[in-house]
């Protein structure tokens, strides 16, 4: 089983509908939450980063976290084309070896206009 | 946003070359950077980490020989495939860790795509 569990998609929407995201985990030790996104043949881009369970927002984006459950969520609200990407949960434990970052298998969205 | 670069973007090299790719934060000091490899459709496989001035980290399974990293500087790291091969054609992403900043975590070079003839 893998440390972190993402649904790879890919998941078609219309535009302007909410985009709704998520990880699941395996290790309590993971403190540290962060969602990126990547677009085809492109690095990803850090979108949100939280350490606290609760909501986060940030525009049309709200990252939520629930340790006790071991969740996560990503809400893109209004979406456009132009969030068509693959969307990436990564977590880092409080004293990470070396800093590292464990990711999940990534989220294929489109939004189609 | 912090800012970290690559170069090249792609490159195409015939089997049994080497090739460099540089990682570079622009506008923050990263006293650890990373590199990744990603084929298509699946997610980042981290290869090494990097510090400063002291020997890379290697995952496991990663031949340290064939993937040589060197960081010279705060704002610099380099990656060199040694004899290239066609299977080491793929998706090389490095990443920077800013800890300095607000979010104390790593940002990612737009990638350098690797082909192999």
């Amino acid at each position: 089983q893998k440390e972190v569990e993402q649904d790879p998609g890919p998941l078609s929407v219309p535009e302007g509908a909410i985009v709704s995201l998520n990880c699941t985990y395996s290790n309590s030790a993971f403190q540290y939450f962060m969602w990126y996104r990547q677009y085809s043949r492109k690095g990803p881009e850090l979108l949100m980063y939280t350490y606290s369970s609760g909501n986060k927002e940030d525009g049309r984006f709200t990252a939520q976290v629930d340790k006790s459950s071991k969740y996560i969520s990503l809400f893109i609200r209004d979406s456009q084309p132009s969030d068509s990407a693959t969307y990436l949960c990564a977590m880092k434990r409080i004293k990470a070896a070396g800093n590292k970052l464990t990711f999940g298998g990534g989220t294929r969205v489109l939004v189609k206009p | 946003g912090a800012v970290v670069s690559q170069h090249p973007s792609r490159v195409i090299c015939k089997s049994g070359t080497s090739v460099k790719i540089e990682c570079r934060s622009l506008d923050f000091q990263a006293t650890t950077m990373f590199w990744y490899r990603q084929f298509p459709k699946q997610s980042l496989m981290l290869m090494a980490t990097s510090n400063e001035g002291s020997k890379a980290t290697y995952e496991q399974g990663v031949e340290k020989d064939k993937f040589l990293i060197n960081h010279a500087s705060l704002t610099l790291s380099t990656l060199t495939v040694t004899s290239a091969h066609p299977e080491d054609s793929s998706f090389y992403i490095c990443s920077a860790r800013d800890g300095g900043g607000a979010a104390d975590t790593q940002y990612f070079g737009p990638g350098t795509r690797l082909t192999v003839l």
